[in-house]
C-alpha cells in the first residue's frame, strides 16, 4: 500500500523565492497534518486537517505560511516569501482519525540561501 | 509545563543492554499512547501503541502508569540497529496530540 507522499524531497532555493510543498495523504485517511523539525526546535506542528478543513493552525509561524487541502487526496504547503530561517524538514502526516496513530511522509528537506 | 515531557538524553548504552525512557504528560483526561522511533534524516515511525494493560513487541515492552501519568518504553538485548530517536505520542481527550521532543538513544558495540 502507498503510504504518504511528499514532493518534492529536497529543495534548495534563494531566500524571497516562493516554496510549494506537496503531500498526498494515505487513501481513506481523514486526517492530514503538517509538521517542521530542526535540530533547535524538534518536531513542530503546523497545521492540521480533518475532512479537508483546517482544524488548527496555530503552529504557522506567520503570515508567510500557507496550507490548503482542496480535497482528499492533496495538501499543499506554502512559503512566501521564504526566508534563510525557514530551512528544515517538513514532514506531512495522515491517519484515520485524530486518535489513531500518525503515519509520516518521507519529508522535504528545504534549505533556503 | 509541557503537555507532554521527555528526557532528551543522549543515552548510551551498551549492547545487549536493557534501558528505558519515560515520557510523562500533564493531561490525565488522554485517551491514547504511542511510541514512534525516528532514525537520523528520517521520518517518525510508529514503534508501537502503548495499552493500559501493558504490551510486549519481542524486546520492547511499553507501559501506562496512568496514577502518575507516564509511559514507558523498555528495550531489552539492545542492538546496533536500536539507535534512533524515540519518541512518545499522548493524545488527550478532545483529540488534542502532544509529541514529545523525543529520547536519544545509541547502542555502543
Amino acid at each position: 500500500d502507498a503510504g504518504v507522499i511528499q514532493s518534492p524531497r529536497h529543495e534548495v532555493t534563494e531566500m524571497g523565492q516562493e516554496v510549494t510543498l506537496r503531500c498526498k495523504p494515505i487513501s481513506g485517511h481523514n486526517s492530514l497534518f503538517w509538521y517542521r523539525q530542526t535540530m533547535m526546535r524538534g518536531l513542530e506542528l503546523l497545521i492540521y486537517f480533518n475532512n479537508n478543513v483546517p482544524i488548527d493552525d496555530s503552529g504557522m509561524p506567520e503570515d508567510r505560511f500557507s496550507a490548503k487541502m482542496p480535497n482528499a487526496s492533496f495538501s499543499t504547503l506554502k512559503i512566501q516569501p521564504s526566508e534563510p530561517r525557514d530551512s528544515a524538514v517538513y514532514f506531512c502526516a495522515s491517519t484515520l482519525t485524530t486518535n489513531q496513530p500518525q503515519h509520516f511522509g518521507d519529508g522535504t528537506r528545504l534549505s533556503i540561501l | 509545563r509541557k503537555e507532554v515531557e521527555q528526557d532528551p538524553g543522549p543515552f548510551n548504552v551498551p549492547e545487549g543492554a536493557t534501558v528505558a525512557f519515560n515520557c510523562t504528560y500533564s493531561n490525565s483526561a488522554s485517551q491514547s499512547f504511542f511510541w514512534y522511533r525516528q532514525d537520523c534524516r528520517k521520518e517518525p515511525k510508529l514503534l508501537m501503541s502503548v495499552y493500559s494493560s501493558g504490551n510486549e513487541d519481542g524486546r520492547f515492552t511499553a507501559q501506562l502508569n496512568r496514577a502518575s501519568q507516564y509511559i514507558s518504553l523498555l528495550i531489552r538485548d539492545s542492538k546496533l540497529s536500536d539507535s534512533a530517536t524515540y519518541l512518545c505520542v499522548v493524545i488527550f481527550t478532545g483529540n488534542q496530540f502532544y509529541f514529545g521532543t523525543g529520547t536519544s538513544l545509541t547502542v555502543i558495540p
